[in-house]
């Protein structure tokens, strides 16, 4: 079974970094890209950051592009998030997905507020 | 950037109707498109690929359509279980871009 656990989230200050991390099992994550997507508080989806399988290709939403860093470790089955200058707009929950979006783990909220 | 015109905003029908909720994007995206059903409390779910594809257990009912730029989702008949938001995303190009979102209540 596919399982997608993220975890690192909280609350922040404004100006200040959190990295969140999703642990995936019960497939091979070297074969796979990943995504982050977030969704504010009673908002829609926003896709955030894609990673291929191999780390050769990344991609960024403007809204984070030079702010976060999507990485990934696959000897340790885990997809990474990076998040620095946060803004109070970054808050909302934030997923990740296996590459065709058919997979998602729960989600981890990160809010930011003074 | 592909821009995915999502409608209705909200929608309220009753057991047993027919409902379509619709997607227009801003350019071709062939048939790169998903719908996903989300119900409160939950993770998003895919319940259409490619535009007209049904995914692993989805129920008949649901269907999807294009024409031309327009992209629709169907429920022939609706059950209450159906209560959710539903929506789309195109996977045409990078920066993936997800529809406004279509919240479906149950009259």
């Amino acid at each position: 079974e596919v399982q997608l656990v993220e975890s690192g989230g909280g609350l922040v200050q404004p100006g200040r970094s959190l990295k969140l991390s999703c642990v995936a099992s019960g497939f091979t994550f070297s074969n796979y890209g990943m995504n982050w997507i977030r969704q504010a508080p009673g908002k829609g989806l926003e896709w955030v950051a894609y990673i291929s399988s191999g780390s050769s290709y990344i991609y960024y939403a403007e809204t984070v592009k030079g702010r976060f860093t999507i990485s990934r470790d696959n000897a340790k089955n885990t997809l990474y998030l990076q998040m620095t200058s946060l803004r109070s707009e970054d808050t909302a929950l934030y997923y990740c997905a296996r590459g065709e979006l058919g997979n998602w783990g729960q989600g981890v909220m990160v809010t930011v507020s003074s | 950037d592909i821009q995915m015109t999502q409608s209705p905003s909200s929608m309220s029908a009753s057991l047993g109707d027919r409902v379509t909720i619709t997607c227009q994007a801003s350019q071709d995206i062939g048939n790169n498109l998903i719908w996903f059903q989300q119900k409160p409390g939950k993770s998003p779910r895919p319940m259409i690929y490619y535009a007209t594809n049904l995914a692993n257990g989805v129920p008949s009912r649901f269907s999807g359509s294009r024409s031309g730029s327009d992209y629709s989702l169907t429920i022939s008949s609706l059950e209450s279980e159906d209560m959710a938001d539903y929506h789309c995303l195109q996977y045409k190009q990078y920066p993936l871009t997800f529809g406004s979102g279509t919240k479906l209540e149950i009259k």
